[in-house]
């Protein structure tokens, strides 16, 4: 599974759009980007994944480049409870590693009132 | 529908003792992940279960094991813990058939203190 870059940390003003970014400059045509948050010594919490198109869900937006190099995760309006560890991760569901997940360090998100 | 479950919760084993963690699945699901998440390490695979066999196996040692039930339940057992063991265990499940994107969801973990 391709590596993916997170900057450790931002902090963002409540009510406002969080933008965190995500470079996954190796990834292969057949990778999707997953997004979890991890909430202050809680289980992960699956956000969103995408292919090559842009998503959206209740909970955020995924923009994904053209080139699929790198993606950005999108919380419309970050309350204080969006604070938490947010994870991105590339991975070929239905593959041989499929229940494998490979987490890097994440980047730590503050949302400030 | 019942998101994961893992019992126990809280755990305070002291050194040289065995521990055995649960993990109860979303309904329908046959995969189940484990993880081990500490300060240091971050949150680390340790191995996976489908239909009750071993799939897919983390770089841990051999004190750590685990099974998987003919209901898809999983347990992972600790042997001879020692003090780096101390961790918080996650266990995620999953269809684990390549249906859809096959999304692992993650359980509230079991957090371990070796004395």
């Amino acid at each position: 599974d391709a590596k993916t870059t997170q900057p450790p940390s931002m902090d963002c003003a409540e009510g406002r759009a969080a933008n965190l970014p995500c470079n996954h400059s190796t990834i292969s045509g057949n990778e999707y980007v997953y997004w979890y948050r991890q909430i202050h010594s809680q289980g992960p919490q699956y956000i969103i994944h995408g292919l090559k198109n842009n998503e959206t869900n209740e909970m955020a937006s995924l923009i994904i480049t053209e080139d699929r190099k790198s993606s950005t995760l999108i919380l419309p309006h970050a309350t204080l409870r969006d604070t938490a560890v947010y994870y991105c991760i590339v991975r070929v569901p239905g593959s041989s590693n499929t229940g494998k997940l490979i987490f890097g360090q994440g980047t730590t998100l503050q949302v400030k009132p | 529908k019942a998101g994961v479950t893992q019992t126990p919760r809280y755990l305070i084993k002291t050194r040289g003792q065995q521990v055995t963690l649960s993990c109860s699945p979303i309904s329908g699901h046959r995969s189940v992940s484990w993880y081990q998440q500490t300060p240091g390490q971050g949150l680390q695979f340790l191995f996976e279960y489908f239909s009750e066999t071993q799939r897919n196996k983390g770089n841990f040692p051999g004190r750590f094991s685990g099974r998987q039930f003919s209901n898809s339940r999983s347990e992972m057992n600790v042997s001879t813990l020692e003090l780096g063991d101390s961790a918080l265990y996650l266990c995620a499940s999953s269809f684990g058939q390549g249906y859809g994107t096959e999304t692992q969801y993650f359980g509230p973990g079991t957090r371990l203190l070796v004395l």
